[in-house]
């Protein structure tokens, strides 16, 4: 399997900081690498696909760069609905595999 | 809008068989792959397997002999079994569709809001 490693595991940021989260992947994925929004309560949101596609609806103030092994999310000023967890997913090989996610709360 | 909704038992006794259905709506489950997913209390996502809208499957390697995923055209749904469950099988368990674009890989969206199933005699 494709270890995921994600980091920081959480962060404290205040409305308007520049956040960014970084995700590793134990073997090059080239660009087969998402990024998911999880607030308590909803459904897990699709943000990124193929590491630097905005899906359809998603604020541009996120963004997503890399390829091969190492990928950002980047939140450009940090809204107050965003405090929530993120997670990176991997489709470059099955079984497809997610990183343990970071948690961004409020400073 | 495409949306999904998880249901089933939330309590099941060690040994037996969980047992969720998926409701698809505005979207047809003979097109597109749907897949599972659960997240175990504090810890982070597994994907559990895809059914393809042809009835292929492709399950994860660490549940693959205990899962079983199906289609019900009729009713537009898809549904997981998992046998022999113990106390690491509760975890929140999450539908969602699965988009594949070659060149770009695969992924998930929309997901189902998850449902919580417990373990436990």
């Amino acid at each position: 399997d494709i270890q995921m490693t994600q980091s920081p595991s959480s962060l404290s940021a205040s409305v308007g900081d520049r956040v960014t989260i970084t995700c590793r992947t134990s073997q090059n994925i080239n660009n087969y690498l998402h990024w998911y929004q999880e607030i308590p309560g909803k459904a897990p949101k699709l943000l990124i696909y193929a590491a630097s596609n905005l899906q359809s609806g998603v604020p541009s103030r996120f963004s997503g760069s890399g390829s091969g092994t190492h990928f950002t999310l980047t939140i450009s000023s940090l809204q107050p609905e965003d405090f929530a967890t993120y997670y990176c997913q991997q489709s470059y090989s099955t079984p497809h595999t997610f990183g343990q996610g970071t948690k961004v709360e409020i400073k | 809008q495409v949306q999904l909704q998880e249901s089933g038992p939330g309590l099941v006794k060690p040994s037996e068989t969980l047992s969720l259905t998926c409701t698809v709506s505005g979207a047809s489950i003979r097109s597109y792959y749907w897949s599972w997913i659960r997240q175990p209390s504090g810890k982070g996502l597994e994907w559990i397997g895809v059914i393809y809208y042809s009835g292929g499957t492709n399950y994860n390697p660490s549940l693959k002999s205990r899962v079983t995923i199906s289609l019900d055209m009729s009713k537009n749904q898809f549904s997981l079994k998992l046998s022999s469950v113990t106390a690491a099988d509760t975890a929140v368990y999450y539908c969602a569709r699965e988009t594949v674009v070659t060149g770009e890989g695969r992924w998930f969206d929309p997901w189902g809001q998850g449902t919580l199933v417990t373990v436990s005699s």
